[in-house]
């Protein structure tokens, strides 16, 4: 079956800009979930989606940072504006339910760079 | 070892031995704990995983050992393989009511398989 796909790879900006991340999960997935990885660091849960409404944006820094998932598929996250310390890897996951105990699946990520 | 708030950054090891990442756990309340596997410019790799109410779990090459009286985990690779070289994370998973199951990584392990 085809991954978590995600774009683009790679993003530079500069502070103060706007940027946007989309994610595509694995068909059929109900679960999609952002993930914020700073170098050397474990993955950071942002936010979850479970179909297309929030389970859990506790940790979304919502004055910066939005998401959305408006038909249940597909997914994007936005910074505005971004700032020095958004320097990251933005990775995306889903899972086929929330509640059983199932593995998340991770896409490659995209490499976030300010200036 | 590497715990979810501790990290033991690397671990070396000779290509054919086996070998075995540590990792503590904090929250008795955690049922279920995944490792990934992450090399360098990709997500994270689903491993194995692992339910509270088991002590032990094999895959391929891979086996999960779980101790819930001193909360901790540990990941053995058999035959250790150059391409076996990546960083290792290990995440819980604690349950909760309803649909937000919030997976918490540690900061990961490198693995380094040397010639």
């Amino acid at each position: 079956e085809a991954g978590v796909a995600q774009s683009p790879r790679y993003k530079i900006i500069e502070k103060r800009q706007s940027v946007a991340f989309w994610c595509n999960p694995i068909s059929g997935h109900a679960t999609l979930y952002w993930y914020q990885q700073i170098l050397g660091q474990g993955p950071k849960l942002l936010i979850q989606f479970q179909n297309n409404g929030v389970v859990d944006d506790s940790q979304l820094p919502k004055d910066r940072f939005s998401a959305e998932r408006l038909k249940g598929v597909d997914s994007t996250l936005k910074i505005q504006p971004a700032k020095l310390e958004d320097s990251a890897v933005y990775l995306c996951a889903s899972s086929l339910v929330p509640v059983a105990r199932q593995p998340q699946h991770f896409g490659d990520g995209t490499r976030l760079s300010i200036l | 070892g590497e715990s979810v708030g501790l990290h033991l950054p690397t671990l070396s090891v000779q290509e054919g031995d086996n070998s075995i990442i540590n990792c503590a756990y904090s929250n008795s309340a955690s049922d279920y704990f995944i490792w990934y596997k992450q090399e360098s410019g990709k997500g994270p790799q689903f491993i194995i995983d692992i339910r509270s109410n088991m002590d032990k779990r094999q895959g391929q090459r891979v086996t999960v050992l779980l101790n819930k009286t001193v909360k901790h985990l540990s990941l053995q690779i058999a035959a250790t393989q150059p391409g076996d070289s990546a960083v290792y994370f290990c995440a819980e998973n604690i349950g909760s009511s309803g649909s937000a199951r919030q997976l918490t990584f540690g900061s990961g392990t490198q693995l380094t398989v040397l010639p």
